[in-house]
């Protein structure tokens, strides 16, 4: 079965602007999260999303928010681009409310 | 704060020889815990996880072992190959909470031939 599909997978954007990324779940999974890699860091936690409601949220500025729709394909938002911004973004799903996360290939997000 | 540490960013082993991974968690609320492994340009795959209430689960070349009152747990690769040269994450989890998973800074493993 297809995996996590996350578009789009690079994309190049001036400070102040603002990115929607999209994630794709496994089929049948209900559980999106969402992580920010940079060097140095690993993966840090966005949110995460099950049934549309979002259940946990990391420590992230509001510039950055999310979504989850009734099929439970998610957005990821950031607004008023910073150059810090730029990363690799990762989305990842699960089954249920537990359990190996699948993560998709990642948008890499560069901000100039 | 981080509550899930990987002290090492970097490790060279030669092939045939034991990769010892460690990671270091602070949250003893933590009760589930996974490896995965990142090649560049690709998303991490999973590589094997350990529930609290175990010390020891093992799969194939991988071991992963718990020590609750240490908060440590390691990924030992018994024997390492090539294809093993990745960037190893661990990631706990606290299960009886709300549900999210908080990942180590990672550790690069690079096993000579």
């Amino acid at each position: 079965k297809a995996g996590v599909t996350q578009t789009p997978r690079y994309l190049i954007k001036t400070r102040g602007q603002q990115v929607t990324l999209s994630c794709s779940p496994i089929s049948g999974h209900r559980s999106v999260s969402w992580y920010q890699q940079t060097p140095g860091q690993g993966l840090q936690f966005l949110f995460e999303y099950f049934s549309e409601t979002q259940r946990n949220k990391g420590n992230f500025p509001g510039r950055f928010s999310g979504r989850q729709f009734s099929n439970s394909r998610s957005e990821m938002n950031v607004s008023t681009l910073e150059l810090g911004d730029s990363a690799l973004y990762l989305c990842a799903s699960t089954l249920g409310p537990s359990g190996e996360l699948f993560f998709g290939e990642g948008s890499r997000l560069t901000v100039l | 704060d981080q509550q899930v540490k990987q002290n090492s960013p970097s490790l060279s082993v030669q092939e045939g020889r034991i990769s010892i991974l460690n990671c270091d968690y602070t949250n003893s609320m933590f009760d589930y815990f996974l490896w995965y492994k990142k090649y560049p340009a690709e998303g991490p795959t999973f590589l094997i996880s350990i529930s609290s209430i175990k010390d020891k689960n093992e799969d194939g070349r991988f071991t992963v072992f718990l020590n609750k009152s240490a908060k440590h747990l390691s990924l030992h690769i018994v024997p390492s190959q090539p294809g093993d040269s990745a960037v190893y994450f661990c990631a706990a989890s606290a299960t009886s909470g709300t549900y999210k998973y908080i990942f180590g800074t990672g550790t690069r493993l690079k096993v000579l031939a």
